[in-house]
């Protein structure tokens, strides 16, 4: 089955600079990346999404890319705040949904961003 | 206009004892599932249903069983409670990419 790897554990940042958060994935059929976000005490929230025909995908401060040949992802978030501390964790799928679809998760990062 | 709704928030009982925690997601998605998620915040999938269908039971004790009346339900009863069955068990749904958490339950097993 899939397997995510996903570094590093921790990633303590000060504010206004970026953060990157790497993940490596096991399946070559893989072809959707999701990545969330956990705030302490709350469920995880999708922030972005990436699919294995899109090299990068950005929305604000955050992007997303995706080595399909190297079989790695990776978060960018630039100029951090304080609201950016949380869990992050990358996801890997197989199929379009339905009783193909199955989300592995790498083990998370606690991102900190000191003020 | 909860999309993914689970109760109850917090769980706290003996050893030994038959709990259940229910789902219901109001997005017509026709996948759902169970994960748990452990001290160390480690997200393992438990159960995937598709269409009130059985697709992924990723080894899990026997004393888990999920039950799905329709496909906008999926409760999880879990018998004969143990310590290590402490955690958090967030349920989601998806229709094809992107899954929807519940506010997750938390069990603690004394």
């Amino acid at each position: 089955g899939e397997n995510v790897e996903q570094h590093p554990s921790t990633l303590s940042v000060q504010e206004g600079d970026s953060a990157v958060i790497k993940c490596t994935y096991s399946d070559s059929a893989s072809n959707y990346f999701p990545w969330y976000k956990q705030e302490l005490g709350k469920r995880p929230q999708l922030i972005i999404d990436i699919r294995s025909n899109v090299g990068e995908k950005k929305d604000q401060r955050i992007a997303v890319t995706l080595n399909k040949t190297a079989k790695h992802f990776s978060l960018h978030i630039t100029e951090t705040q304080p609201e950016d501390s949380a869990v992050y964790f990358c996801a890997a799928s197989t199929g379009s949904g339905g009783s193909n679809y199955k989300l592995t998760f790498g083990k998370g990062t606690l991102l900190t961003v000191n003020p | 206009d909860t999309a993914v709704s689970q109760t109850p928030k917090y769980l706290v009982t003996q050893m030994g004892n038959d709990k259940s925690i229910k789902c219901e997601q109001n997005l017509g998605h026709d996948t759902m599932y169970w994960y748990k998620q452990d001290s160390k915040k480690f997200l393992k999938i438990m159960f995937s249903y598709n269409n009130k269908e059985l697709i992924i039971n990723e080894t899990v004790p026997n004393r888990f069983s999920p039950k799905s009346p329709d496909k906008a339900h999926l409760n999880l009863h879990i018998n004969s409670l143990e310590l290590g069955d402490s955690a958090v068990y967030f349920c989601a749904s998806s229709q094809s990419t992107e899954a929807f958490f519940g506010q997750g339950t938390r069990l603690t097993v004394v």
